[in-house]
């Protein structure tokens, strides 16, 4: 079937650094992935749809500066977290869509904690 | 844009018994509406979706039904099994390889 591997599967990092997030759908390509946060015990939030070889589209409130994301191959898409905050931990999810046999398939998350 | 509204929040069911899940939708562009199954510290899964061209669909324990006309679609669980108890989150989207909305959930609990 369609795999979406998201790495690292959990990150902890300082308050003002970076972190970054990667998604690879690792036996088809894919030229648009989606972004995802997730709040404990709420539903997942579409944050941004990744465009190979083009810019991000984010959605309303989602700030473009804060959440770089970068897609420059047909199997990876990155999500960069820059000067994160403790307001920025959240459970990170990515998926893509092979627009075949299997639709859309999620990545396992990336748990991220600023501290 | 698409809004989805799930109810309930939290279900709690007998072992055997059956669980129903229900959501609307607001846009009446969507045709495509997948549900997924989230365990603890993991990404949503698949496990049935359906097309607004169809009224019902089964797999084994598991049927959805939509009334597109209503916008509205609800995922029935039957014989439920303590293997079930998981966060269930319904979704809508344009098509299947389109951005998904999605729900706000339902925590399923099968008691013994």
């Amino acid at each position: 079937g369609a795999v979406v591997s998201q790495h690292p599967s959990r990150v902890i990092c300082k308050s003002g650094t970076s972190v970054k997030i990667e998604c690879r759908s690792l036996d088809f390509q894919a030229t648009t992935m989606f972004w995802y946060r997730q709040f404990p015990k709420q539903s997942l939030m579409l944050m941004a749809t990744s465009n190979e070889g083009s810019k991000a589209t984010y959605e309303q409130g989602v700030e473009k500066d804060k959440f770089l994301i970068n897609h420059a191959s047909l199997t990876l898409s990155t999500l960069t977290v820059t000067s994160a905050h403790p307001e920025d931990s959240s459970f990170y999810i990515c998926s893509a869509s092979d627009r075949g046999a299997y639709g859309y398939t999620f990545g396992s998350g990336t748990r991220l904690t600023v501290v | 844009g698409e809004n989805v509204e799930q109810h309930p929040s939290t279900l709690s069911v007998q072992e055997g018994d059956s669980a129903v899940i229900k959501c609307t939708y607001s846009d009446s562009a969507s045709n495509y509406f997948p549900w997924y199954k989230q365990e603890l510290g993991k990404g949503p899964q698949l496990i049935i979706d359906i097309r607004s061209n169809v009224g019902e669909k089964k797999d084994q324990r598991i049927a959805v039904t939509l009334n597109k006309t209503a916008k509205h679609f609800s995922l029935h669980i039957t014989e439920t099994q303590p293997e079930d108890s998981a966060v269930y989150f319904c979704a809508a989207s344009l098509n299947r390889d389109d951005k998904i909305i999605f729900g706000k959930g339902t925590r399923l609990h099968i008691l013994p």
